[in-house]
Formats: C-alpha cells, sequence, structure tokens
C-alpha cells in the first residue's frame, strides 16, 4: 500500500468547513483512497472512500486530485463531536495484510 | 443495527489469570481481525480470521489465542496475561480482509 501523509493537527472553527489533506504521490492506479476516524478512545470509524472520482456521503466530501496523489476530506459543517484524530490509508484491495494506520491528523473543532 | 459488540469493555486481572474478550457481528462479515492500540505505536493488528475456523497471526500474535467456530462470533484470549498486554483492543470485521473495516466500542485492559 502507497504511504500517506498528514499534518499532524489541525483547528477549524465550529460550523466552519473542515478540509483536511493526505498525500499519497506513490499511490498506484487501483489503490483505493480510505478515510477513518477515531474518536477519544473510541473505535475507528469508517468515513468514506474513493478511487479517481470525488465523493460525497452524508458524513463528509472526499475530494481526490487528477493525478490521484493527494486527497482532501471535507466535513462541511464541523461540530465539537468532530473533533477526532482522522486517517488517510490507501489500499489495495485483496490479499489479507493488515491495514497500516499511521497517526493521523488530529482535528479540534472549536467553539 | 449494524455493529460490532465486544465485551467487556473493561477489565483489570492480575498476571496469569487467564480472560477472554468476546467479539461478535451481525453483518455476516467473513473477516474479523484484533487491533492492540498504544500509545506512539498506532494501531496493530493481532489475529485475524478469513472465515470459520480459519485464523491467521497478525503483527503482534506473542500471548494472544484466537479462534473462529461461528461466523459471527471471534473471541480474543489471553492464556497468561502479562503488564505489556495492557492495551486498548478493537475488534473489527468486514466482507473481506481489505474492504472497509467496521470496528467495535474498544476493550480497555489492564493487568497487574
Amino acid at each position: 500500500d502507497a504511504k500517506t501523509t498528514q499534518p499532524p493537527s489541525m483547528d477549524c472553527a465550529e460550523g466552519r468547513a473542515a478540509n483536511l489533506p493526505c498525500n499519497h504521490s506513490t499511490i498506484s492506479g487501483n489503490e483505493y483512497v480510505y478515510w477513518y476516524r477515531q474518536i477519544h478512545s473510541q473505535g475507528p470509524q469508517y468515513i468514506i472512500h474513493g478511487l479517481k472520482n470525488n465523493e460525497t456521503n452524508e458524513m463528509a466530501s472526499l475530494i481526490i486530485t487528477e493525478d490521484r496523489k493527494s486527497s482532501t476530506l471535507i466535513l462541511p459543517h464541523a461540530t465539537l463531536r468532530d473533533t477526532a484524530v482522522y486517517y488517510c490509508i490507501v489500499i489495495l484491495r485483496g490479499g489479507n495484510t493488515p491495514l497500516v494506520f499511521g497517526k493521523g491528523t488530529r482535528l479540534s473543532v472549536i467553539a | 443495527e449494524a455493529q460490532v459488540t465486544q465485551n467487556p469493555r473493561y477489565l483489570i486481572t492480575v498476571t496469569g489469570k487467564k480472560l477472554t474478550v468476546t467479539c461478535s457481528q451481525n453483518m455476516n462479515h467473513e473477516y474479523m481481525s484484533w487491533y492492540r492500540q498504544d500509545p506512539g505505536l498506532g494501531l496493530r493488528q493481532i489475529y485475524y480470521s478469513m472465515n470459520v475456523e480459519v485464523t491467521d497471526k497478525g503483527d503482534v500474535p506473542e500471548g494472544y489465542k484466537v479462534s473462529r467456530k461461528e461466523k459471527r462470533n471471534f473471541p480474543l484470549i489471553l492464556e497468561s496475561p502479562s503488564p505489556n498486554q495492557t492495551s486498548l483492543y478493537f475488534c473489527a470485521s468486514s466482507f473481506f480482509a481489505r474492504e472497509t473495516q467496521y470496528f467495535g466500542p474498544g476493550t480497555r485492559l489492564l493487568v497487574l
């Protein structure tokens, strides 16, 4: 799986959009970009994933650049409950090697 | 509601006293796994199971056992716990190994 680079921490004002970047410059054509988050000591929670196209669901939007070397997770209206560590993972489906979550970005939503 | 459940959520025990942490999922997932999470070390996989009666070691299997007798259950067994197994444990499941993972709420274990 390609390595990812994320900023260690970010702040966001409540009600504003939170834009979390992820760099995955060595991604290959059939690797997916997944985002999970972990709210303090709870189990990681799946947010969204994509291959090439931008994706949106009820939680967030995922914007993947045309060259696929980076992506941005967007929480459109951040709330205090979105304070968490956000993990960007690049995954080649198939096989059974464990996922590597890395250190992620600690997002603090501030009132 | 689709979910992964773990029990107990919190456990304090003493060195050498066998314990089992249960994990159950109601999504008919083939793949289940156990992770431990320690400060500064992130999530590390202990064991995984591709299907009933099929289990294999992850990155940190020493001191742990698992079994998969039924599709929905994947218990984690510590036959002789030691203080270095004090950690936060998560069970996860998915349809296949590297598909979207669904995690349980976690079990915080303290071994004295």
